[in-house]
Parts: C-alpha cells; sequence; structure tokens
C-alpha cells in the first residue's frame, strides 16, 4: 500500500505523560503536514515540513509540541506533558508540492488523555 | 483569523436525492479550494482542487463550482446512494500558505 500510514491509531494517556505520534508520507512526496481535529469541527493545521525543513511551527499549539522530519522522510509528533484538553484525532498528510497540489491524509492517531 | 464556513451542518436526504452544500471563504488572496470526503473510521478523501473563478469540476455523481470574487463554491451530488454518508470538508488556500478547513457538512442518505 502506497498511502499515507499512522501509527498508532489510538492512544489513551495519562494526564502529565508525554507521547509521540508517527508518520509515513507517500514515499516521492515533499510536503508533510500535521493536523488536529476536534469534535465538529475541521482539521487545524499545526506545522509542515518541506523535505527535512519545518517552514511553519507558529500555529504548534503550544511549547508542549513538537515535530520533526529527519532525512525528509518520516515524521514524529510528540506532545509532552499531556493535558486533557489534547485529546484529540491528529491527522498527518502529504503532498508533492504546495498548497494548489492535493493532500493526502492518513487515518489519524485518537488521542485521549485521561 | 481566516473564515471559512459551511452549511448546512448536517443533511439527511433519501436515496435518490440531489444535494448540494455551500462552502464560503475569504475572496482575497485566493490560491486554492479543496474538497474533501471523509468517512467514518477512514481517512478524508481529496474530491477536487479548484483554482479558477468558474471552475467547474466532476467526478462521477459529484460536481463542484467555484466563485473566488464572491467567496464561494458548491458542492453537488446527483442522485445520492447510501454510500455517499460522509462528512465533506471544503478548504482554503491562501498567501499563508496553509490549508483553513470549514467544520464540514455531515451527509446522511437514508435508503
Amino acid at each position: 500500500d502506497t498511502g499515507v500510514s499512522q501509527d498508532p491509531r489510538h492512544k489513551i494517556t495519562k494526564r502529565g505523560q508525554n507521547v509521540t505520534f508517527r508518520c509515513d508520507p507517500i514515499s516521492e512526496h515533499n510536503r508533510l503536514y500535521w493536523y488536529r481535529q476536534t469534535l465538529g469541527q475541521g482539521p487545524e493545521f499545526l506545522t509542515y515540513f518541506q523535505n527535512e525543513a519545518q517552514l511553519e511551527k507558529s500555529r504548534l499549539l503550544s511549547d508542549r509540541f513538537s515535530a520533526e522530519r529527519p532525512k525528509g522522510s518520516f515524521s514524529t509528533l510528540e506532545i509532552q506533558r499531556t493535558e486533557q484538553g489534547d485529546s484529540a484525532m491528529y491527522l498527518c498528510a502529504s503532498s508533492p508540492g504546495g498548497g494548489r497540489d492535493t493532500q493526502y491524509f492518513g487515518p489519524g492517531t485518537r488521542l485521549t488523555v485521561l | 483569523i481566516l473564515n471559512v464556513e459551511q452549511s448546512p451542518q448536517s443533511l439527511h436526504v433519501q436515496e435518490g436525492d440531489s444535494t448540494n452544500f455551500t462552502c464560503s471563504f475569504p475572496s482575497s488572496n485566493f490560491y486554492a479550494l479543496h474538497w474533501y470526503r471523509w468517512e467514518t473510521a477512514k481517512s478524508p478523501e481529496a474530491l477536487f482542487v479548484m483554482t479558477l473563478n468558474g471552475d467547474e469540476k466532476k467526478k462521477g455523481r459529484i460536481s463542484a463550482t467555484l466563485n473566488t470574487k464572491e467567496g464561494y463554491s458548491y458542492l453537488y451530488i446527483k442522485g445520492s446512494q447510501p454510500e455517499d454518508s460522509a462528512t465533506y470538508l471544503c478548504a482554503f488556500y491562501g498567501s499563508a500558505r496553509q490549508l483553513t478547513f470549514g467544520s464540514g457538512t455531515q451527509l446522511t442518505v437514508l435508503p
């Protein structure tokens, strides 16, 4: 399968713990995006990478959130000291190029913070 | 803060009915308008990327139109089927170089 994959699909954690999610984009895609989606809302942009460079991170929700894309391949999103308000679906997408290109989404990671 | 609005929020139709939804977005700094379909427990699926005023796109029974001057797009589904049940999302891409999504229209097609 050559689509976007995310791991894990579900994560339950206790408040205060750190969590890390992984995204594997479509292999020839240069751009990789992270979004958060909460109930009743559309996906909310968090950050994106062009190859290994993180070009926009001002929309990350707080300094507890960080993302990496070493070697321009897979990416990780880490949330430190999780809070109940972090409970959401975290989506990853990839595209060949910029905003006029279709973004292909993964199935998401559902995070529940107890 | 960009405002992307979708209406209606939810819609129930009978199998065979045709239906349409609206997406409104800023008319300035426009680069592209994306439409996605998101079925429960699946990945959001791209339907269309529209870039030119007056664009019309079609994929099977689904079509979309774009008016960038007044800032709206319509998505039409002809002869709705139960498998069309999903949330339909539009997303604006402008000079901020990021997608801003609406809250979606949740469509339920009753057999």
